[in-house]
């Protein structure tokens, strides 16, 4: 069984906080890690999709980063808004493997 | 163009019933996968459809989980003699290219309650 840990498992902070949380995942046979966002009621939407160690991607307010040689990768939200209140999944896609490990998410609330 | 979509959206059956579930991909993409999320817990993967080869069903949970693909087209999920613990949101979703780890487009789930 392959193991993506994401923490927390849920945050909540105050609108203009900056906030990051944490993706783990096995560093052997790295192929992509994807983020994504999963508002209630609606589908999960893809955020990034990261391949290079090192990768910084960065979308508005929300960026992240990958370090696939210790097997992690941050997301960060800088000046919170109550709309990015959401579940942040992050996947894991092992080379050998075609398809996608899931952590449990980290769910968001962000208070106006 | 459309996305991915799914019907039905909710289903209540009985403990027991069989329950058939649909997913319509985006046109064009091969990769086709079947996910659902138990209340409290994360997205668990079930089956993978990728073009004409054989799915990968390694995450199917028991064998009264099946699903088939027509081609590159539409795919349903059966649910034999459901059970409580079947309760689940099932989401699907497609890829350009299962091989290459495209972004997966999500369908809006199906929400499975079993009585």
């Amino acid at each position: 069984i392959l193991n993506v840990e994401q923490s927390p498992q849920s945050l909540h902070v105050q609108e203009g906080d900056s906030t990051n949380f944490t993706c783990s995942f096995p560093s052997s046979n790295f192929y992509a890690l994807h983020w994504y966002r999963w508002e209630t009621a609606k589908s999960p939407e893809a955020l990034f999709v990261m391949t290079l160690n090192g990768d910084e991607k960065k979308k508005g307010r929300i960026s992240a980063t990958l370090n696939t040689k210790e097997g992690y990768s941050y997301l960060y939200i800088k000046g919170s808004q109550p709309e990015d209140s959401a579940t942040y999944l992050c996947a894991f896609f092992l080379s050998n493997f075609n398809k996608f490990y899931f952590g449990s998410g980290t769910k968001l609330n962000v208070k106006p | 163009g459309a996305g991915v979509s799914q019907s039905p959206s909710n289903k209540v059956t009985e403990k027991g019933k069989d329950v058939e579930l649909r997913c319509d991909p985006i046109s064009g993409h091969t990769a086709l996968y079947w996910y659902r999320q138990r209340l409290g817990q994360g997205l668990e993967f079930l089956i993978y459809f990728q073009g004409n080869s054989a799915p990968d069903k390694s995450g199917l949970p028991s064998d009264r989980f099946s699903a088939e693909r027509t081609g590159e087209s539409v795919s349903t999920l059966t649910i034999q003699r459901t059970q409580q613990e079947d309760s689940a949101v099932y989401l699907c979703a497609s890829s350009l290219s299962g091989t290459n780890p495209d972004t997966q487009y999500f369908g809006p789930g199906t929400r499975l309650t079993v009585l």
